[in-house]
């Protein structure tokens, strides 16, 4: 069974410029999530999508990052314009929409960004 | 208070170790606790759900201790290749988002 995956792997920007991530969960998994994880923190919720809906982006900055899924499968999120801040790792997930305790999310390898 | 704490470390272990790992969390009505492995510039993965009655997968060992809101997890006879970073996380219901803490780093050496 194929993974999450997202591109691209790296990309360094100038701060103000744009940067877009996108990501491809697992077939059949129905919520996505976005995470950023800053360098010796664990990761935190960016946004959960169920299908193409939006079910938690309480912690998204909206100001300046936003986040789509528009036919309910990819996902991209964009940041406009970039801090330096926002250099972190940014990791998709994905998970059935099960409701059981234990249900798994299962993350992509990540995009490194760095802001200089 | 950080909803999950962990002791970030570094570990430092001899090989055939025993080590412990402790985490707290400070959201009473959470359902769900796992330990995630994640190795250098890798994704996190799942190492093992963390059940009530405890529960044991080979060398480890994870325990929950839902009134001291306390979750566990237990290495023993350390490999080289247990060195990575083990985050302790929890969540509310079955499809809301993980909850971490900032890992703790163990390195075994031989």
């Amino acid at each position: 069974e194929a993974g999450v995956a997202q591109s691209p792997r790296y990309k360094i920007i100038e701060k103000r410029q744009s940067v877009a991530f996108w990501c491809n969960p697992i077939s059949g998994h129905a919520t996505l999530y976005w995470y950023q994880q800053i360098l010796g923190q664990g990761p935190k919720l960016l946004i959960q999508f169920q299908n193409n809906g939006v079910v938690d982006d309480s912690q998204l900055p909206k100001d300046r990052f936003s986040a789509e899924r528009l036919k309910g499968v990819d996902s991209t999120l964009k940041i406009q314009p970039a801090k330096l801040e926002d250099s972190a790792v940014y990791l998709c997930a994905s998970s059935s929409i099960g409701t059981a305790r234990y249900n798994e999310q299962f993350f992509g390898p990540g995009t490194r960004l760095t802001v200089l | 208070r950080k909803e999950v704490e962990q002791d970030p470390g570094p570990f430092n272990v001899p090989e055939g170790a025993t080590v412990a790992f402790n985490c707290t969390y400070s959201n009473s009505a959470s359902q769900s606790f796992f330990w995630y492995r994640q190795d250098c510039r890798k994704e996190p993965k799942l190492l093992m759900s963390v059940y009530s009655s405890g529960n044991e997968d080979g060398r480890f060992t994870a325990q929950l201790n839902r009134a001291s809101q306390y979750i566990s997890l237990l290495i023993r006879d350390s490999k080289l290749s247990d060195s990575a970073t083990y985050l302790c996380v929890v969540r509310n219901s079955g499809n809301t988002p993980l909850v971490f803490g900032k890992g703790t780093r163990l390195s075994v050496i031989a």
